[in-house]
């Protein structure tokens, strides 16, 4: 079974710093990689996600991920946050074998300050 | 496209009893999973339906239980209620499961008193 592991529970950043969450998956085989956004009151949304091909992906509101086979990594980035960033960010893997499930890392709770 | 509609979207039980929760799919979605959230567990997988058979079961009690009906919609059932099971409880929808990406609803937020 794979499983997620998202390295900061909470980042505090002010309003044009760069970010980056770290995120760290464990599966021997293929996977579908994503990063889902929760912003404050509202339902968990798709950010971006990796499938296959050129391993830089670029989501909404200028976010991108670099999946790093070698690595087990998908970390996600932005140049310059913005306030309306503050959200909870989920990684989360799914194996391309079988009928797999979900799986989500604990989530990282980004607080962008103005 | 309408969304991902979860019906009620908020739930106050007492222990001991049971609870029906509702999810309708995207149009066209024929797969529907189930997730438990609680700040400290995180997302947790429930259990997943596609074309009305339960495909996949997390490690969930057999209180926590499961259906799918031909249009798609789903429902889920916990039976003997605990404080435990207070949650946001969030159904996702996609169009196989097996490849493609999950589409969530706004859960129904559970609280057993």
């Amino acid at each position: 079974a794979q499983s997620v592991s998202q390295h900061n529970h909470h980042v505090i950043l002010s309003e044009a710093a760069s970010l980056e969450l770290g995120c760290n998956y464990s599966y021997g085989g293929t996977v579908n990689l994503f990063w889902y956004v929760q912003y404050p009151g509202q339902h968990l949304q798709l950010l971006l996600k990796y499938f296959s091909g050129d391993p830089l992906v670029k989501g909404i509101k200028g976010f991108e991920a670099e999946f790093i086979k070698s690595k087990f990594s998908f970390n996600l980035r932005k140049p310059s946050v913005q306030w309306s960033d503050t959200a909870e960010y989920f990684c989360a893997v799914k194996a391309r074998t079988g009928y797999s499930t979900l799986t989500f890392g604990k989530g990282t709770m980004l607080l962008v300050s103005p | 496209k309408a969304g991902v509609t979860q019906t009620p979207r908020y739930l106050i039980k007492t222990r001991g009893q049971q609870v029906t929760l509702s999810c309708s799919p995207i149009s066209g979605h024929r797969s529907v999973s189930w997730y438990q959230q609680t700040p400290g567990q995180g997302l947790q997988f429930l259990f997943e339906y596609f074309s009305e058979t339960q495909r996949n079961k997390g490690n969930f009690p057999g209180r926590f239980s499961g259906r799918q009906f031909s249009n798609s919609r789903s429902e889920m059932n916990v039976s003997t209620l605990e404080l435990g099971d207070s949650a946001l409880y969030l159904c996702a929808s996609s169009s196989n499961g097996n490849t493609d990406t999950q589409y969530f609803g706004p859960g129904t937020r559970l609280t057993v008193l």
